[in-house]
Order: C-alpha cells, then sequence, then structure tokens
C-alpha cells in the first residue's frame, strides 16, 4: 500500500531551528513535495526533491533520500508566521500525490 | 490576480440534496485536481482532470462527478449528499501532471451536510 507518515505535533521556540521527518511508501516515485498550510487556508507550494540530497531555499530546506524512503523539512530562525500545519506528500507512478496528515507546529516566543 | 477561484466558500446542506462545487483558474494549466480534507487524514484525491475533455478517478470517487468541459472550469457535483460527505473541500491546478510541476490549491469550500 502507499503511505506518509510523519508526526502530528510539534513544538519550538521562535528563533530556533525544527526539523519535521517524513517517510514515505509509494507505488513507484516521482518527487516528494512539501506543503505550508495555515490554520483555515490553503495549501502552498514549498518544495519539491526528487534527487538525493539537501535543497535550499531561504530559511527552509527539503532533504531526501530515496532509498530510505524519508525526507525531511528544516526551518531555520524560525519566526511566529511559521506556525502552521506542514504536510508532506509523495508522487507516484501514475503522478498522483498521496499525502501525510500533517504536521502541527506551533512555535512559541 | 491569477489564481483558482472556488465557491461557495462555505456552505450548509441538507442531505439528499444535489450540489455542485464550482472551480476556475485562470493561469491556463492543464491538469486540475478536487481533493477533500478532514481532520486527522491528509488530503484524498477525489478526481482529477490531466487535460481539458478527459478525467479520472482518484482515491474517493464514490458519490461524486466532475467534468472538464474546457481548460479553466473543474465543477465538482455531489448527486444526493450524505452526512459523510461533510469535509472541506480543495481544488488545484498544476501546469502539467505530473514530474516537478506542485499544485496550486484555491481557497476551499467547507460542506457541512446535515
Amino acid at each position: 500500500g502507499q503511505n506518509i507518515d510523519q508526526p502530528t505535533e510539534m513544538t519550538a521556540t521562535e528563533g530556533a531551528i525544527v526539523q519535521i521527518n517524513c517517510t514515505y511508501q509509494t507505488s513507484g516515485f516521482n518527487g516528494l513535495f512539501w506543503y505550508q498550510q495555515h490554520a483555515g487556508e490553503a495549501p502552498t507550494f514549498l518544495s519539491y526533491n526528487v534527487l538525493d540530497g539537501l535543497e535550499e531555499k531561504g530559511r527552509f530546506s527539503s532533504f531526501l533520500s530515496r532509498s530510505k524512503g524519508y525526507s525531511y523539512l528544516l526551518l531555520k530562525e524560525l519566526q511566529m508566521k511559521d506556525s502552521a500545519s506542514y504536510l508532506c506528500a509523495g508522487m507516484d507512478s501514475n503522478y498522483q500525490l498521496i499525502w501525510g496528515a500533517g504536521t502541527k507546529l506551533i512555535i512559541k516566543p | 490576480i491569477a489564481g483558482i477561484t472556488q465557491a461557495p466558500t462555505s456552505q450548509i446542506l441538507a442531505a439528499g440534496r444535489r450540489m455542485t462545487l464550482r472551480c476556475t483558474q485562470d493561469m491556463r494549466h492543464n491538469a486540475m485536481y478536487w481533493y477533500r480534507q478532514d481532520l486527522g487524514l491528509g488530503l484524498r484525491l477525489i478526481h482529477y482532470s490531466n487535460t481539458a475533455g478527459t478525467t479520472g478517478k482518484g482515491e474517493v470517487p464514490d458519490g461524486y462527478s466532475v467534468s472538464r468541459a474546457n481548460t479553466d472550469d473543474f465543477p465538482l457535483t455531489l448527486a444526493s449528499a450524505v452526512p459523510s460527505q461533510t469535509s472541506v473541500y480543495f481544488c488545484a491546478s498544476s501546469e502539467a501532471a505530473g514530474g516537478n510541476q506542485p499544485q496550486h490549491f484555491g481557497d476551499g469550500t467547507r460542506l457541512s451536510i446535515l
């Protein structure tokens, strides 16, 4: 079966660094996406990885290990506005996204 | 402003009624998608369309139908609503189906079936 696992909730402090992990099992693999979703709003695209390694985009970085079926999203210099849910999604062989339930990130001052 | 527009924003509906959720995009994206989002679950794909004139079934298609008469519009119809269809519905689009094409989401429709 296809499955995406990520922690339900994490708490971090403003200014700190947090790593949100995701493990995936998909039928075939065509990449791993991360989205941010603020409460009551639409998901917005953060990053895409299809090759092993780290992709950096400002304060956000995403890592992929295809052999381990593992990805993480790294958020640096946390700001209060980073309080949101972070959704991990794997793209299967039919180019459909399989979504995790999301990790709710709580930032404390 | 370019993007995806969904209507209505929210709706309360009696069970057994027919309902169409509207979705329009002005980005000339080929692929469009309908998801439902329920507490504690990931987004689940209901139906998709890789290009105008074609549609396909996603993970949870039962009780829903779609059409794709043109590039811009992708309505979702509940033929006879049931309480288990209470959810937040998101329409999304991408330039093409697959690869590194991110999906862009509308603001969602919050639907309650009583």
